[in-house]
């Protein structure tokens, strides 16, 4: 159980156009979502908290006009990096957390990434 | 904010064991956790700790002092296919959506 997807899993795109990342939670319902960012051989920095059916939080530092979230139902959230520019390329990473799940809940489960070059 | 500190890289044999320390200063704490990244992959959880002592999973164990800011991942009888990167993280102190902060991740290399 626990398994979180996200498609695709890498993608090319020119500079100023817009990308959308999905993000699902497969076996299980998540109310919250998480999205981070990794640049190489650096560790995960949190983007923004993906409520669902509400706003999404996001981290200090973090533009929400350019990284749109929409978390529409309790198994999807999409990150859509909006005008991508070469500094944009990264690992996008999300990660859900299971509520109520027996022994557990309080650990996040990650989906594989999607790793994004803005040429 | 978090501060969270962990080595950069160790290096060990195969066979052999090796501690990951993790120091962390928090304004409040409501659980650590320690995940294994491989390169190019998402971290894949290992272990949780929000009460004091050690918790043992395999040959993985992994130990709590709340007082010391302090945990440490004990990897026993390694082998090469432990060698990844393993980030620590603390979850925030009474937030409920759970969010967590990562340390930068100790690689760690094992040789044959």
């Amino acid at each position: 159980g626990a398994v979180v997807s996200q498609h695709p899993s890498w993608v090319i795109c020119k500079s100023g156009t817009s990308v959308k990342i999905e993000c699902r939670s497969l076996d299980f319902q998540a109310t919250t979502m998480f999205w981070y960012r990794q640049f190489p051989k650096q560790s995960l920095m949190l983007m923004a908290t993906s409520n669902e059916g509400s706003k999404a939080t996001y981290e200090q530092g973090v533009e929400k006009d350019k990284f749109l979230i929409n978390h529409a139902s309790l198994t999807l959230s999409t990150l859509t990096v909006t005008s991508a520019h070469p500094e944009d390329s990264s690992f996008y990473i999300c990660s859900a957390r299971e509520p109520g799940r027996r022994g557990g809940g309080n650990e996040q489960f990650f989906g594989p990434g999607t790793r994004l070059t803005v040429l | 904010g978090q501060n969270i500190d962990q080595p950069t890289e160790m290096t060990a044999t195969e066979g052999a064991i090796v501690q990951i320390n993790c120091t962390y200063q928090t304004s409040g704490f409501n659980g650590l956790f320690w995940y294994q990244q491989h390169a190019g992959e998402a971290p894949t959880f290992l272990s949780y700790n929000v009460l004091d002592g050690l918790e043992e999973k395999g040959r993985f164990s992994s130990f709590l002092s709340r007082s010391k800011g302090y945990s440490y991942l004990l990897l026993k009888e390694l082998q090469m296919k432990d060698s990844a990167s393993y980030l620590c993280a603390v979850r925030d102190g009474w937030s409920n959506d759970y969010k967590l902060s990562f340390g930068a991740g100790t690689t760690v290399t094992v040789r044959a």
